[in-house]
């Protein structure tokens, strides 16, 4: 696609609720990542794919964290049994290449915003 | 880690230029320094990027000394629609060990442009 997708825009859910944000990154773009913000703050690095592995899971939160990509293009991340410290904007970003000048050049899309309630 | 130093907030005028310098003193050999715009409600977007000396593109300059050890980016002639929160990145890659590219975002500076 022209940009990157992220779907739901904005979700609501009941603590305990398991969610699945989704994200399409720009075709052709190997490099994949989450970040979250919370309100007012900076962006939290979660996790990068290079293809569908996932060297670096350290930055997820906690184990009820997980993420997925198939394919080299389509990721989900999932967030089990949701608490209210969840709640923030989850944003993805790809790019063309891992390595190299091109790899900080991050494309964002809109962002998914959770609010558990 | 490459980890980044910001000021939290500068004010500024429309027509002035305006410099915001972040401190990445752990900078490796290999990592380019990436700046980014976030308006409210979306996400950052690129703005320009450097290895040393200077950049400039059409929005912004970038100035890196030898020792990469800072950088600034400079906006000139701010207008109110420049009015946002930028970010400093500075890649952290583990090339040699094929592992990943935790790219850390600093806190950002939120810029805000009076008339």
């Amino acid at each position: 696609g022209a940009g990157v997708s992220q779907s739901p825009s904005n979700k609501v859910t009941e603590k305990g609720k398991d969610v699945e944000l989704r994200c399409d990154p720009i075709s052709g773009h190997t490099a994949l990542y989450w970040y979250r913000q919370s309100l007012g703050q900076g962006l939290e690095f979660l996790i990068y794919f290079q293809g569908n592995s996932a060297p670096d899971k350290s930055g997820l939160p906690s184990d009820r964290f997980s993420a997925e990509r198939t394919g080299g293009s389509v990721s989900t991340l999932t967030i089990q049994r949701t608490q209210q410290e969840d709640s923030a904007v989850y944003l993805c970003a790809s790019s063309l290449a891992s390595i190299g000048s091109g790899a900080n050049v991050l494309t964002f899309g809109a962002g998914s915003r959770l609010t558990v309630l | 880690l490459a980890k980044t130093t910001q000021p939290i907030s500068m004010d500024s005028y429309e027509g002035q230029e305006v410099n915001i310098t972040c401190s990445h003193n752990n900078i490796a050999t290999n990592d380019y320094i990436t700046w980014y715009q976030q308006f409210p409600s979306q996400g950052p977007r690129f703005i320009i990027q450097g290895y040393k000396t200077k950049v400039t593109n059409e929005v912004a300059s970038l100035f890196i000394p030898a020792d990469r050890k800072s950088s600034t980016l400079s906006l000139p002639r701010v207008s109110l629609s420049d009015t946002a929160v930028y970010y400093c990145l500075v890649g952290d890659r583990h090339i040699l060990t094929g592992g990943g590219n935790k790219l850390t975002f600093g806190t950002g500076t939120q810029l805000k442009v009076e008339l």
